[in-house]
């Protein structure tokens, strides 16, 4: 089936050290990738996206990364801090058959930040 | 910066009442969401507006969801009767494309559902 999935559920980084969060999908068809943030309690918060005619994209402090030859995204944090702690959810923008898109979120990493 | 509001916050109701989650999207945004996230599972899509027309609800349990965009701006989701199982957060998403724009949605904060 479906699926946009992650390879470690929890992700424990120091306070400073950079963190990389990783995430496989399946449709190699997708052509646009986003990462949320999603803080307890709160909505899933926009960080990055990328298109699959980019494979790096970067923002204030995170990078995407996208290998669309192995179907593989991830987000890199760097200098990662207390307000980085939260579950990052990578989401698939899946072109269905009637030219629409459904986003498809996977089941998540959490990030917890030592002090 | 403009948000997707939702109402209420938090909702606790007993099985087989009913029960109703108000999302106003951002202003100019065409297509809005109801998505349903289980404590640690990502968001699942229940169902997709473009403007006041339903463009995907192949995953709500139309047997007891029910949700209406009637003038293209806010909706309202709807379950009667609610069971056990639709414990979860209901969130409410909107884009400023149609459903055939490729481009990032936009979440509100979320109603919380318990039911006893």
């Amino acid at each position: 089936g479906e699926s946009v999935g992650l390879h470690l559920p929890t992700l424990s980084v120091q306070e400073g050290d950079n963190s990389i969060i990783n995430c496989a999908y399946s449709n190699s068809a997708s052509d646009y990738f986003i990462w949320y943030k999603q803080e307890s309690g709160k909505g899933p918060q926009f960080i990055i996206d990328i298109r699959s005619n980019m494979d790096k994209r970067q923002g204030q402090r995170v990078t995407v990364l996208l290998n669309k030859t192995v179907k593989h995204l991830s987000l890199q944090i760097a200098a990662t801090q207390p307000g980085d702690s939260a579950v990052y959810f990578c989401a698939e923008n899946k072109a269905l058959p009637d030219s629409s898109y459904k986003l498809i979120f996977g089941s998540g990493t959490r990030l917890l930040v030592r002090p | 910066e403009a948000e997707v509001a939702q109402s209420p916050r938090y909702k606790i109701t007993e099985k087989s009442q009913a029960v109703a989650f108000w999302c106003d999207p951002i202003s100019g945004h065409a297509t809005l969401y109801w998505y349903r996230q289980i404590l640690g599972q990502g968001p699942e899509l229940l169902v997709q507006f473009q403007d006041e027309s339903v463009v995907d609800d192949s995953q709500l349990p139309k047997d007891r969801f029910s949700a209406e965009r009637l003038k293209g701006v806010d909706s309202t989701l709807k379950i009667q009767p609610a069971e056990l199982g639709d414990s979860a957060m209901y969130l409410c998403a909107s884009s400023f494309g149609t459903s055939a724009t490729n481009e990032k949605l936009f979440f509100g904060s979320g109603t919380q559902l318990s039911v006893l």
